[in-house]
């Protein structure tokens, strides 16, 4: 079965610093990926995805992430973080574009001063 | 409507009582979907339509949950004889079709079972 895994259940940065969110998928084909975010008291919203094409993909609110094949990794990042971008960030996958999501279980980011 | 719309947002109940969550899709969209959150934890999968037939049932946790989506539209999940640890969010999400749209997801139900 297909599983997503984020290594990093919190994350800390500095507020004008880069940040990564990892996420690691098992699933042999490539996969249809998706970023969400939660912030407090919202609802999921969607950061970006990738179908196929150019690995790179941009996204909202500056985000971009990258799938590596080899790595069976689509990483989320950004070049400065701003205060607004603390919130939970969920990674996940359909395994074939015709399936429910499955999600990771998140990454907590906070930004301090 | 202009996006997923969740209702009650907040349910209080006794344990031991049924509760209805309903769910009404973006205007339009096939698919349906209904998905659990506890905290801490990533959205879980819990079943999704078609239109008004229901394609995967296989993350209802046991036979106290059911959906139903009977014009193909609104949605409801039931929960029957509620339990403690039915106590989560319940996330309705649509997308246009099942085929690698983007799914949309509504602010959720927060359900305390006491």
């Amino acid at each position: 079965a297909q599983s997503v895994t984020q290594p990093d259940i919190h994350i800390t940065v500095s507020e004008g610093a880069s940040l990564e969110l990892r996420c690691n998928y098992s699933y042999g084909a490539t996969p249809y990926l998706f970023w969400y975010v939660q912030s407090p008291g919202q609802g999921l919203q969607l950061l970006l995805k990738y179908f196929s094409g150019d690995t790179l993909v941009q996204g909202i609110k500056g985000f971009e992430a990258e799938f590596k094949r080899s790595q069976s990794s689509f990483n989320l990042r950004k070049p400065s973080v701003h205060w607004s971008d603390a919130a939970e960030y969920f990674c996940a996958v359909d395994a074939s574009g015709n399936t429910p999501l499955v999600f990771g279980k998140g990454t907590r980011l906070s930004v301090i001063a | 409507g202009a996006g997923v719309s969740q209702s009650p947002r907040y349910k209080v109940t006794k344990r031991g009582q049924d509760v209805a969550l309903r769910c009404d899709p973006i205007s339009g969209h096939v698919s349906l979907y209904w998905y659990r959150q506890a905290l801490g934890q990533g959205p879980e999968f819990l079943t999704y339509f078609n239109y008004e037939a229901q394609q995967d049932k296989s993350g209802l946790p046991n036979d106290r949950f059911s959906a139903e989506r009977p014009e193909g539209s609104i949605s409801t999940l039931t929960i029957q004889r509620t339990e403690q640890r039915d106590s989560a969010m319940y996330r309705c999400a649509s997308s246009l079709s099942s085929a690698g749209n983007t799914i949309y997801f509504g602010e959720g139900s927060w359900l305390t079972v006491v």
